[in-house]
């Protein structure tokens, strides 16, 4: 049973636009929400994280958006580079500091 | 943040031998947890790394199949035993620190790239 979902395995986006990657969820008990970056043979890098008391988290060009009563989360690159193409994951915890459930990932590619 | 390193990075090994994966930090933490990405797929933990106790497994790994060591705060490693090409995946350790501007965020290693023919 697959917890934590990003249904869209890819997205396209032209530099500069913005870059908008979802991800749901069904359990009401977790607490934490995390996305990751990942490049080909890299370990996944920590992006931005959301408690689930917050609805926005914003550090610089990327912002984190919870929707509780729909499960939905969403992170929003502003604006694109060509550097931000990666393989995105949603990842969700029962606390801070606990262990992760992530998304399938999805694959961001943006053109020049 | 913090600096994780993973040895080896990559191996390729013969069906029914056994691989230990070192997981080493450069900062005390408190979480240590090791991962698995088979190939196509999402990660999955394996196990959170108890710092002088067993491991805890997830549902699906054990330990005779998965044992795992963490003998203090800054090293674990994963032993994958009696290989089958079912466990060529990438294995992720990951940690979450002690002390810092993050002390609730888990960090990851490189991966180890493991290929069983």
């Amino acid at each position: 049973d697959q917890q934590v979902k990003q249904n869209s395995p890819s997205l396209s986006v032209q530099e500069g636009r913005i870059s908008i990657l979802n991800c749901d969820y069904t359990n009401s008990m977790f607490d934490y929400f995390l996305w990751y970056k990942k490049y080909p043979a890299e370990g996944p890098t920590f992006l931005i994280s959301i408690s689930s008391i917050k609805d926005k988290n914003e550090d610089g060009r990327f912002t984190v958006f919870l929707n509780k009563s729909a499960k939905h989360l969403s992170l929003h690159i502003v604006p694109s580079q060509p550097g931000d193409s990666a393989v995105y994951f949603c990842a969700a915890a029962y606390n801070q500091g606990g262990k992760l459930i992530f998304g399938q990932g999805t694959e961001l590619s943006v053109k020049p | 943040s913090a600096v994780i390193s993973q040895k080896p990075s990559r191996d390729i090994c013969q069906r029914g031998t056994s691989l230990t994966i070192q997981c080493q930090v450069d900062s005390q933490v408190t979480m240590m947890f090791w991962y698995r990405q088979q190939p196509g797929q999402s990660l999955t933990l394996i196990a959170t790394a108890n710092q002088g106790s067993e491991a805890t497994y997830e549902s699906g790994f054990v330990i005779d199949k998965f044992p795992i060591s963490r003998p203090n705060l800054t090293f674990s490693t994963l032993t994958v035993s009696n290989m089958s090409p079912e466990d060529s995946s990438i294995y992720l350790c990951s940690v979450v620190l002690l002390k810092g501007a993050s002390t609730d965020t888990q960090y990851f290693g490189p991966g180890t790239r493991l290929t069983v023919l």
